[in-house]
């Protein structure tokens, strides 16, 4: 079945430091795969997404990277803020259209940026 | 506004009753989707319509209905069938045009007791 797996712990890092936040997934090859951002309590917003034939995306502070090879999605985030505290939770689309049928998300990696 | 409507916030019902959850888009959006999540699990497909009249079930279909009668709504019945139907229930929208990032609404967080 199709899995992914994200950092399970909640990640602390510095203010001004790059957050390097991972996600892996197997038994699939989404044609996309999208990173959300979701504060406690409300519903997750969207914040990047790659396609399968592109290696990198950029938007402001942020960065991901989509290795097919190594089935894994990078997320990025530079120059981090307390403002950026949140969970950001991975999705590769369960299909190969892109997501028509849905997403698939993985649990999320609870970053922690410390003023 | 555009955007996507998602009533009540919070919601309480006894073990056994049936409960409607509504969403409402106002975003011109063909497909919607309902997720459900649990603390500390991510977001799990319940039911998705990607055009009126049609509908087709998700990963965690059993115990849940829904209806797709109108481009603007699509509201989730969670029926006393449902073995653990306390979580975080969450409505999305998707446009093919922006490659089908999703738009979430604010979600509503039922209790059953």
């Amino acid at each position: 079945s199709q899995k992914i797996e994200q950092n399970s712990e909640a990640l602390n890092i510095q203010e001004g430091k790059t957050a390097t936040l991972t996600c892996n997934y197997t038994n699939y090859s989404p044609a996309y795969l999208q990173w959300y951002r979701q504060d406690p309590g409300r519903g997750p917003v969207f914040l990047l997404l790659i396609r399968e034939n592109e290696k990198e995306k950029r938007k402001e502070r942020l960065k991901v990277t989509f290795d097919t090879t190594l089935k894994q999605s990078l997320f990025h985030i530079t120059a981090s803020q307390p403002a950026d505290s949140a969970t950001y939770l991975c999705a590769p689309s369960r299909d190969s259209g892109g997501g028509a049928d849905g997403l698939t998300f993985g649990k999320g990696t609870h970053l922690i940026i410390q003023p | 506004d555009g955007g996507i409507t998602q009533s009540p916030k919070y919601l309480f019902r006894k073990e056994g009753q049936n409960v409607t959850l509504s969403c409402e888009q106002n975003l011109n959006h063909d497909a919607m989707y309902w997720y459900r999540q649990d603390p500390g699990q991510g977001l799990r497909l319940i039911y998705y319509s990607q055009i009126v009249n049609d509908f087709q079930k998700g990963d965690i279909a059993e115990g849940y209905s829904v209806s797709r009668e109108k481009k603007e709504s699509f509201p989730l019945t969670v029926t006393s069938a449902q073995k653990n139907p306390t979580a975080f229930y969450l409505c999305a929208t998707t446009s093919p045009g922006r490659s089908y990032e999703q738009y979430f609404g604010p979600g509503t967080r039922l209790t059953v007791t």
